[in-house]
């Protein structure tokens, strides 16, 4: 069953505290993304991961960190977070190959942060 | 870089009517254009793509085609139900990255 997995689905922290949302898929595709959903902003991407230890900025990616140890599992990390990072941050993933398309997404991790 | 548009922030239909959602983009490279419909509280999942000029594709009564003379890829509907109220995306891959760019969206609310 193709799915993209995301822990824990609401989150709330307080400034300065750490925060770790987890990303999991079981389609074993290569390329991973990490993206924020803000009301009018659309989805802005965060940081996109290419495979194992191979991850490249993205559009917003200040102020966040990722790690992919394992294909299947990749991660945002927010080193103290701020109140201005309170979102739905959304992970997907894509097959690889040119022309295959579309991303499947996770059902998103709610983030508050006070 | 590569950038799209969704003019419409909300679009409010009686159902039975047809719907546009308009979208155009602006990239260098040879376009992959998508539609993500999200419900409420769900993820997006695709609703239709394309990478061929002129050709229309269409899913679940939703259609699109891909015009590249003027970097468009409207999606339309000939009658709307209730079932379609959501945040409609649209969305260009970037060549070469696999980085996409997302338009700011449009909610679609269908009344009764």
């Amino acid at each position: 069953d193709m799915k993209v997995t995301q822990m824990p689905r609401y989150l709330i922290k307080r400034m300065g505290e750490n925060v770790l949302l987890e990303c999991g898929q079981d389609m074993s595709h290569e390329t991973m993304y990490w993206y924020r959903q803000d009301p009018g902003l659309g989805l802005q991407l965060i940081y996109i991961s290419y495979d194992v230890d191979s991850n490249s900025e993205g559009d917003i990616p200040k102020g966040y960190r990722v790690s992919r140890k394992k294909r299947e599992h990749f991660s945002l990390i927010l080193d103290s977070a701020k109140t201005n990072q309170t979102s739905v941050y959304f992970c997907a993933s894509r097959p690889g190959g040119a022309n295959t398309g579309q991303l499947y997404f996770g059902e998103g991790s709610k983030l508050t942060v006070l | 870089g590569d950038s799209v548009t969704q003019t419409e922030g909300l679009v409010t239909l009686t159902k039975g009517l047809p719907v546009m959602l308009n979208c155009t983009y602006q990239t260098t490279y040879s376009p992959f254009l998508f539609w993500y419909v999200q419900h409420l509280n769900e993820a997006p999942k695709l609703l239709l793509k394309s990478s061929t000029d002129n050709k229309r594709t269409e899913h679940q009564g939703f259609y699109a085609t891909l015009h590249k003379s003027s970097s468009s890829f409207h999606l339309q509907k000939s009658s709307v139900q209730l079932s379609d109220s959501a945040l409609y995306f649209c969305a260009l891959e970037g060549r070469g990255n696999y980085k996409y760019v997302f338009g700011a969206g449009t909610r679609l609310k269908v009344i009764a």
